[in-house]
């Protein structure tokens, strides 16, 4: 299975929204509806932000939105704050119930 | 509070072998399917082993087959990575992650590192 491709940096101002996007094929990304997101502080264990292209876990903040159009899924942060400075990363579901596959990752700045 | 704490991680000559453990803690261990995923220093994670709710059923990435095994004791609520032949493409932060119903890490442990090296 071949990663999924991620923007390596994304930026924006306090406030701003911003969208990183997560291609695949129609072997994993467009083939089900089964993309998560995982945001990662600098030395932490990455952490679920979205699962099922666009549901949220409890506590996860309604600023953190997923979607997806064919073979490509995206997550957008509204009203960015500082705390959303972190790695992100996509996954998908890839036909097997254990084989998934990870996106390079997306460092997301906060201007 | 859902708890997932790795251990066994250190440095380790090529060709070493080491284990790894994650116990588990504030949920019912035995209905969940654990996976192994690890995460080389700058690149993004990647998917190691997966075991069934009840140890039955495992599977590995392409990179470890023949090399590692994943196991798991329910009575102990504790999961393992017994890992073999390792090489410097084995370094890597190790988590142990929480398969949730639709098909994501929803709980990660904190990782433990492996480090290769003579």
């Amino acid at each position: 299975q071949s990663a999924l491709t991620q923007p390596p940096s994304a930026s924006g101002s306090p406030g701003q929204s911003v969208t990183i996007s997560c291609t695949g094929t129609s072997s994993d990304v467009g083939g089900y509806n089964y993309v998560s997101w995982y945001q990662q502080h600098p030395g932490k264990a990455p952490k679920l932000m979205i699962y099922e292209v666009s549901k949220r876990p409890s506590g996860v903040p309604d600023r953190f939105s997923g979607s997806k159009s064919g073979n490509t899924a995206s997550l957008t942060v509204s009203g960015l704050q500082a705390e959303d400075e972190a790695d992100y990363y996509c996954n998908s579901y890839a036909g097997s119930s254990t084989v998934r596959v990870f996106g390079g990752g997306t460092k997301l700045t906060v201007l | 509070e859902v708890q997932l704490a790795e251990s066994g991680g250190g440095l380790v000559q090529p060709g070493g072998s080491l284990r790894l453990s994650c116990a588990a803690s504030g949920f019912t261990f035995s209905n969940f399917a654990m996976h192994w995923v690890r995460q080389a220093p700058g690149k993004g994670p990647e998917y190691v082993s997966a075991i069934s709710r009840n140890g039955a059923d495992t599977y590995y990435a392409n990179s470890v087959k023949g090399r590692f095994t994943i196991s798991r004791d329910n009575s102990k609520n504790t999961l393992y990575l017994q890992m073999g032949s390792l090489g410097a493409e084995d370094m890597a932060v190790y988590y142990c992650a929480r398969v949730g119903s639709s098909y994501s890490y929803d709980y990660w442990g904190q990782g433990t590192l492996v480090t290769v090296s003579s």
